[in-house]
């Protein structure tokens, strides 16, 4: 059971914007910056945003991050097929020392 | 190009040891922490344990009487091992970069991973 609350699923159509949230604590979200990764199936975790809403180069500006307090939210606009995956957040937890990821959501385009 | 590339025996029996090995290429190893996460059959991500510039380590309080990690600058590798091993120990096992200055969880570079069953 991770401490970083990601709802299972999400979906949504082609086109559509859709939002995963990632909620915590003030060890963890509320004190340090958070970070999202991709996983398409059968692959390893890719960096999305990092420090609550900077996109790695190569990284589409389809993908935004936002933080406030204790949570956290990823937006995915102009949804596309390839974008379905297993989306996680991470984030340094000060009670850890060290970090902590969401149980991850699975996004399916529908 | 940043590569890392894990290795190690995909099967493992109870109450042994799992060794895995991180190659990597295009990066000093000297120059990041790096650190080992593993991810049981689908199940969500869980940090074990990072290396440190100057060798010292940082595990994850669950782990930590059976976990080692360590690494060899001149052979760019980065090691892991885990004693006494159980079922609950089989999952793919990452080796990753963290691509902030200090630790924060952003990992920028992954290996493929390798995964690891525990089973008699």
């Amino acid at each position: 059971q991770s401490v970083l609350t990601q709802p299972p699923s999400a979906s949504g159509t082609p086109g559509q914007r859709v939002t995963i949230s990632c909620s915590g604590s003030s060890s963890n979200i509320g004190t340090n910056t958070v970070n999202w990764y991709q996983q398409l199936p059968g692959t390893a975790p890719k960096v999305l945003i990092y420090n609550n809403n900077e996109r790695p180069s190569g990284v589409p500006d389809r993908f935004s991050g936002s933080k406030s307090g204790t949570s956290a939210s990823l937006a995915i606009s102009g949804l596309q097929s390839e974008d379905e995956a297993d989306y996680h957040c991470a984030v340094w937890d000060d009670s850890l020392n060290g970090p902590e990821f969401g149980g991850g959501t699975k996004l399916t385009v529908l | 190009q940043v590569q890392l590339q894990e290795s190690g025996p995909g099967l493992v029996k109870p109450s042994e040891t799992l060794s895995l090995t991180c190659t990597v290429s295009g990066a000093s190893i000297s120059s990041y922490y790096w650190s080992w996460i593993r991810q049981p059959p689908g199940k969500g991500l869980e940090w074990i344990g990072y290396i440190y510039y100057d060798g010292s380590t940082n595990y994850n309080p669950s782990l930590r009487s059976r976990v080692t990690i360590s690494k060899d600058s001149s052979k760019r590798q980065v090691s892991l091992k885990l004693t006494s091993v159980t079922a609950a120990d089989t999952a793919v096992y990452y080796c990753a970069r963290e691509g902030a200055e200090d630790e924060s969880g952003y990992f920028d570079y992954w290996g493929q991973g390798s995964l690891v069953t525990v089973s008699s």
